[in-house]
């Protein structure tokens, strides 16, 4: 079946830190890739996205590449500000259409201190 | 600006309780709606598949007598939590895709549930 492996959390950085979260995935086919950030008390909010093998989403200083030979799609951004602390999600839908539904890592808690 | 309305977005309510979240695409119609539901501090988990002017299409171990969901218009999904116990107290989000577009999905803002 299909899955998401991403890095457990909670990731404590300070401001202007790198940042690394891992997501693995396991699917059949090609599946399409992405990010969703869930701000407290908030609902989720797309951050990026990828549809095909080593396609790069961009989105606010945040990049993920979709490395199909490695299965992976890891979030990065150079310089993490204390207004990025929340929790990321790494997902896929199995097809390119979004009309199935997302399958959700357990997501990792970021927090950035000043 | 907010493309899927979901209210209410906080409920407190006495057990026994019956509890509807509605669920609005702004500006689009959505054929399919989903419902997820996340516990604290871990991930969203699909509920239900609810299709416009169909039954909806539970998930394993989602009991649909108690999770009532109407996909009554293409712009309004609801769940109705039956009869609801401390159990059910989570967060609750809905998600819409815009019909005949091959896009993301748009979350609404979610419904914290809490049954005293």
């Amino acid at each position: 079946g299909n899955s998401v492996t991403q890095m457990e959390g909670p990731v404590t950085l300070s401001e202007e830190a790198f940042l690394t979260i891992n997501c693995t995935y396991t699917a059949t086919g090609y599946p399409s890739l992405f990010w969703y950030v869930q701000y407290p008390g908030e609902g989720l909010q797309l951050l990026l996205k990828a549809t095909k093998a080593d396609d790069k989403g961009s989105n606010k200083g945040f990049e993920a590449t979709y490395r199909k030979e490695t299965t992976s799609f890891h979030l990065e951004k150079g310089s993490v500000q204390v207004s990025d602390s929340a929790v990321y999600f790494c997902a896929l839908t199995p097809l390119a259409s979004g009309n199935t539904p997302l399958v959700f890592g357990k997501g990792t808690r970021l927090s950035v201190i000043a | 600006g907010a493309v899927v309305s979901q209210h209410p977005s906080w409920v407190i309510c006495k057990s026994g309780t019956s509890v509807k979240i509605e669920c609005r695409s702004l500006d689009f119609q959505a054929t399919t709606m989903f419902w997820y539901r996340q516990f604290p501090k871990q991930s969203l988990m699909l509920m239900a598949t609810s299709n416009e002017g169909s039954k909806a299409t539970y998930e394993q171990g989602v009991e649909k007598d108690k999770f009532l969901i109407n996909h009554a218009s293409l712009t309004l999904s609801t769940l109705t939590v039956t009869s609801a116990h401390p159990e059910d107290s989570s967060f609750y989000i809905c998600s819409a895709h815009r019909r005949h577009r091959n896009q993301p999905q748009h979350f609404g803002d979610g419904t914290r549930l809490s049954i005293l």
